[in-house]
């Protein structure tokens, strides 16, 4: 079976520092792995997606992410915080390649100060 | 282009009572996705259409939940009767694609329908 770890539920940085959010799955198959962004009382927006290749995978907002099989994680990352990322953000793990078979993680909270 | 479209956005019943919510996806999707969001949780899949066809619904709670999706566009979910844990942002999400990755199988996903059960 599939899951999804996201470690730390709630991370805050300053505005400009790098910002981390941790995602390691388990998955007995290759996996396609998805990063998720929903701001207060909206609905999940896709930030980016590892499907096959290159395993640096680049989204919106300056967000890009590492896909590191030999460590099963699939970690995002941002060089600089602005204050309009502060936002929930949601790993997700897919065997079958769908959007439809989803597994999200709990979500880590990003609080970002001035 | 209009995003996925959810009514009502908050319901709060009492605890045996029944309750709908509706979706409206975005124009020519076929692919029609329900996710029940628990507080602290990530969303899980509760049951997904192809057009009209249920594709899967294995997590849904058939003694209690149920879907459909006539003509293949607009989608209501039901609970009926509702219970405590059934409090959650229910969220509906579409997709351009028939189920091949690589061709317009992102999901986009409306704001949801928060429903608390007292």
């Amino acid at each position: 079976a599939q899951s999804v770890t996201q470690l730390g539920s709630h991370v805050s940085v300053s505005e400009g520092a790098l910002v981390l959010l941790r995602c390691n799955y388990s998955s007995s198959v290759p996996p396609y792995l998805f990063w998720y962004v929903q701001y207060p009382n909206q609905g999940l927006q896709l930030l980016l997606k590892y499907t096959t290749g290159a395993t640096l995978v680049k989204g919106i907002n300056g967000f890009e992410a590492e896909f590191k099989k030999s460590e099963t994680s699939f970690h995002l990352t941002k060089p600089s915080a602005h204050m309009s990322d502060a936002a929930e953000y949601f790993c997700a793990v897919s065997l079958t390649g769908t959007a439809s078979k989803l597994t999200f993680g709990t979500g880590t909270r990003l609080q970002v100060t001035l | 282009e209009a995003g996925v479209a959810q009514s009502p956005r908050y319901k709060i019943i009492e605890k045996r009572q029944s309750v709908a919510f509706w979706c409206n996806p975005i124009s020519g999707h076929a692919t029609l996705y329900w996710y029940q969001q628990i507080l602290g949780q990530g969303p899980k899949l509760l049951i997904q259409f192809q057009n009209n066809g249920v594709v899967d619904d294995s997590q849904l709670p058939k003694d209690r939940f149920s879907a459909e999706r006539l003509k293949g566009v607009d989608s209501t979910l039901k609970i009926q009767p509702a219970k405590l844990e059934d409090s959650a942002v229910y969220l509906c999400a579409s997709s351009l694609g028939t189920g091949q990755f690589r061709v317009n199988t992102e999901a986009f996903f409306g704001q949801g329908t928060r429903l608390t059960v007292v």
